[in-house]
């Protein structure tokens, strides 16, 4: 069964870079598309993007000019790099696997904040 | 872009009870492409319904999802008190390539 574990810091400073890693075990990670969700306090679920193992990747609209998501299958690891943050990126993020149109494994999640 | 609407924001229903929860499409979205989800208080959401009827791997069969075009419902037969919790549904939008979260609907314990 696949095991999905957000790492990184939990306090970023405002204009600065977030920065996450999600590290994949239990399962390849060949064939998947790997998956960024974050959720604002007491609100919804918000999709930020996703890379395939290949390395092609597909962003939110929204967010496009400030994210990237990188992949490193030898680690079985994929990373989530958040450009110019604000208060508004404060946010519990989630990793998250799919294979065509769901998200069916995810991640505890972890409470990034972004604060001075 | 799509928007998905859920309704009701709040559903308060007692165990025993039947659920019906809604999501409507801002326009047509293809049936392969709905899912529903649960969410408890601290907790990842959980894949409970895929292509809008299929049952995810260990959901009890107490829960089901249909609808076509632009509207959609789960369904919970008889609820049991660990089904208490917030739920989305969620569509992947083939082009632009994103996956689009409605904005959840909670049931809560009346």
């Amino acid at each position: 069964q696949v095991q999905l574990q957000e790492s990184g810091p939990g306090l970023v400073k405002p204009s600065e870079t977030l920065s996450l890693t999600c590290t994949v075990s239990g399962d390849s990670m060949n064939s998947y598309y790997w998956n960024w969700i974050r959720q604002s306090p007491g609100k919804g679920l918000e999709w930020i993007g996703y890379i395939y193992y290949s390395g092609s990747a597909h962003y939110n609209p929204s967010l496009k000019s400030r994210v990237t998501i990188s992949v490193d299958t030898s680690r079985n690891q994929f990373s989530l790099n958040l450009t110019s943050v604000t208060a508004a990126d404060t946010a519990v993020y989630f990793c998250g696997r799919s294979l065509s149109s769901s998200l069916d494994s995810w991640g505890q999640g972890t409470l990034v904040s972004v604060s001075s | 872009e799509i928007v998905l609407t859920q309704s009701p924001g709040t559903l308060s229903l007692s165990p025993g009870e039947r659920a019906t929860l809604s999501c409507r499409a801002s326009q047509s979205v293809s049936s392969r492409y709905l899912a529903w989800y649960q969410q408890k208080h601290g907790q990842a959401p959980r894949l409970l319904i895929f292509d809008t009827s299929s049952r995810a791997t260990g959901i009890p069969a107490r829960f089901s999802g249909s609808g076509s075009g632009t509207d959609f419902t789960l369904t919970i037969s008889r609820l049991e008190p660990e089904d208490f919790a917030v739920y989305y549904c969620q569509q992947y939008d083939s082009s632009p390539r994103m996956y689009i979260f409605g904005q959840g609907t909670k049931l809560e314990i009346k």
